[in-house]
């Protein structure tokens, strides 16, 4: 069965202290490793897409990395308005057109 | 270009009611995705159209179902309304065949569903 486990459920950074997110995901046949943000009413917005172990993409302030079994969303030196929940998702391995999306991770960077 | 639109924002039903969310794609996407994001759950996968034809289903009971018109918009419908309904529906679409695509799809700011 396709899962994505996210931890820890809520962070609260103070701006400028770096931290991880990590997600955990079933392993068989990974196709595909998004990551979204999602503000408060809002829909999720695309961030990051992963495919293979190894692979690490940056966006600013931000850099998600992907190993065999988790990925990470590393948060370098975070200001208030990266305060969002963060979520993670793969394709799902039979109909692999719908995501299988985690509970995700509440991020409050306080000033 | 303009992005994925749902409506309404809002919308307060009471238990038994029906309840029809609306969705248009960005200009090209012709597949749409339904997702269900409950109080404290994950998104929730409910359906996928494309070119008008349901492609596959979450599982959901028989009494949420949509659909997909000529112009790609969609339409998702919950039937008897019960309060574990409440949630935000969100909406998202895609290019055709966007299985291996990088971007996965794009969301709307979904339809909050209230049931009283």
């Amino acid at each position: 069965e396709d899962q994505v486990t996210q931890s820890p459920e809520a962070l609260r950074l103070q701006e400028g202290e770096s931290s991880s997110l990590n997600c955990s995901y079933t392993v068989s046949g990974l196709r595909g490793l998004f990551w979204y943000r999602q503000d408060p009413g809002k829909g999720p917005e695309f961030l990051f897409t992963l495919y293979s172990a190894g692979e690490e993409k940056e966006k600013e302030r931000l850099k998600a990395t992907l190993t065999k079994k988790e990925s990470f969303l590393h948060i370098t030196a975070p200001k208030p308005e990266d305060s969002a929940t963060y979520l993670c998702a793969r394709r799902a391995n039979t109909g692999f057109q719908k995501l299988v999306f985690g509970t995700g991770t509440r991020l409050l960077v306080s000033p | 270009e303009a992005g994925v639109t749902q409506s309404p924002t809002h919308l307060i039903k009471t238990r038994g009611q029906q309840a029809t969310l609306r969705c248009s794609p960005i200009s090209g996407h012709t597949s749409v995705y339904w997702y269900q994001q409950a109080l404290g759950l994950g998104l929730q996968f409910l359906l996928w159209y494309d070119e008008g034809e349901e492609r596959n289903r979450g599982n959901f009971p028989p009494r949420f179902s949509g659909r997909q018109f000529p112009n790609y918009s969609s339409e998702l419908n919950v039937n008897a309304l019960e309060l574990e309904d409440s949630a935000l529906y969100l909406c998202a679409s895609s290019w055709p065949g966007q299985g291996t695509s990088v971007y996965g799809y794009t969301f709307g700011s979904g339809t909050r569903l209230t049931v009283v």
